[in-house]
């Protein structure tokens, strides 16, 4: 099974500022089948990133995601207030799917 | 839209099998292109994916090595739903499940793009 660490755990960042998650993976990720989610308290993961680069229908250009094989990024950029919340990477190109344990985006 | 309406018991006593429903509108269980999804999410072991069902002129599923004794995904093409029965449980199986679509088209995967608003199951006596 592909083991995905994601780094930092927690973020501290003021509004305004750019924030940049990493997730690496224990083996290459298929067709780069890597996704970021959203999550907030009490509520499902939200669809960000799909194919490691690619926006989900509706989230805002704020959002980017880059890398291949092993070593992925979720940028965001201008954080506002309703971006705080955990991300998480999660690979679909092998089975098991596997998520990382997240990263706190929080307000500093 | 898409949308994925869960149901099922918010407690559960060990030993007994869990049995949620997630109920689509918005699509068909058996649309010849993505799966359907079941993960987990309990404070000790983050999100799980459990596994999931799909049809590609016939039905199939796969599981994760954890659960594969004790879980089964079952499509309903009458009710347009699917089900995640989940075996013999302990404590440990306490979770928030969920339901989720994964969206594919010409053969290309774009994640769980939608997803149930979660049970929050207990397994206690």
């Amino acid at each position: 099974e592909i083991v995905l660490t994601q780094s930092p755990g927690t973020l501290s960042l003021s509004p305004g500022a750019r924030a940049t998650l990493s997730c690496r993976a224990s083996q290459s990720v298929s067709n780069n089948y890597l996704a970021w989610y959203q999550q907030k308290p009490g509520q499902a993961p939200r669809l960000l990133i799909y194919g490691a680069s690619n926006r989900a229908t509706g989230i805002p250009d704020r959002f980017s995601g880059s890398g291949s094989g092993t070593d992925f990024t979720l940028a965001i950029s201008r954080l506002e207030p309703e971006d705080f919340a955990v991300y998480y990477c999660q690979q679909y190109g092998r089975s098991p799917y596997t998520f990382g344990q997240g990263t706190k985006l929080e307000i500093k | 839209q898409v949308q994925l309406r869960q149901s099922g018991p918010g407690l559960v006593k060990p030993s007994q099998t869990l049995s949620i429903t997630c109920a689509i509108s918005g699509d068909s269980v058996s649309s010849n292109g993505g799966a359907w999804n079941w993960i987990r999410q309990s404070p000790s072991r983050g999100l799980e994916w459990l596994g999931r069902t799909y049809y590609r002129f016939k039905w199939y599923n796969d599981y994760a090595a954890s659960v594969k004794s004790r879980i089964a995904i079952n499509p309903d093409t009458s009710k347009n739903q699917f089900s995640l029965q989940l075996n013999s449980v302990t404590p440990e199986d306490t979770a928030v499940y969920y339901c989720a679509r994964e969206e594919a088209r010409h053969y290309y995967y774009y994640g769980l793009d939608v997803w149930g608003q979660g049970t929050k199951v207990t397994v206690s006596s």
